[in-house]
């Protein structure tokens, strides 16, 4: 089993849909959870933190279960501009920087 | 541009030749990544540095690959006599401190292209 899986997609929506992503990650002592996002040959870029009591950015709301080992990004009121590759990160050791990144759900937002 | 600085951006050698990669983290960050990401692929972690250390080089093959941070000046990934599946997008990250909980933030990245 890989260390942190991801639906690959392509998820494709309509603008201003509501879009859900999941990941799903095999090490139980993991720590630190993060969502990423990179367009086409750029990048990753800090999309925010999960914390445990789950956390909302705007239109963007990140869930963990630790029981279930499963983390969720919720996007509403998907803009034109939220195409990208997601990526979901776990960090495998509290003690360091041991991050380990999902292969990336990509999503394009159709007019 | 206080983030994270990498260069080149795009680097083009001939198969035997060396490739260097420089990275410069951000302002106050001491830690440095790299991971490499192949065409259609996810980011895979390299090694991970501090000053004049190396942490983890878990991610890095043995041969013709090594990576240095330096007390002064960037951090170098050295790729000697590259071949073509060298070929990739190398990416640089920072972070503040070692930490689980610090996220870390990614320079734009060298292209790195063996003909």
């Amino acid at each position: 089993r890989k260390e942190v899986e991801q639906d690959p997609g392509p998820f494709n929506v309509p603008e201003g849909a509501t879009v859900a992503f999941n990941c799903t990650y095999s090490n139980s002592a993991s720590q630190s959870f993060f969502w990423y996002r990179q367009d086409c040959r750029k990048e990753p870029k800090l999309l925010m933190s999960v914390y445990s009591s789950g956390n909302e950015d705007g239109r963007f709301t990140a869930q963990l279960n630790r029981a279930s080992q499963y983390i969720s990004l919720l996007i509403r009121d998907s803009k034109l501009s939220d195409s990208a590759t997601y990526l979901c990160v776990v960090n495998g050791d509290n003690y360091g920087q041991n991050f380990v990144f999902g292969p990336g759900t990509r999503l394009s937002v159709l007019p | 541009n206080a983030g994270v600085m990498q260069n080149p951006r795009h680097l083009v050698r001939r198969r035997g030749q060396e490739a260097r990669l420089r990275c410069s983290p951000m302002k106050g960050h001491s830690h440095v990544y790299w991971y490499r990401q192949l065409p259609e692929e996810g980011l895979k972690f390299m090694v991970y540095l501090q000053k004049e250390n190396i942490i983890d080089e878990s991610g890095m093959p043995k041969e013709r690959f090594s990576a240095e941070f330096p007390k002064e000046g960037p951090s170098i990934l050295r790729i000697q006599q590259v071949v073509r599946g060298d070929s990739a997008a190398y990416f640089c990250a920072s972070s503040r401190g070692g930490q689980g909980n610090q996220p870390q933030h990614f320079g734009d990245g060298t292209r790195l292209s063996i003909l």
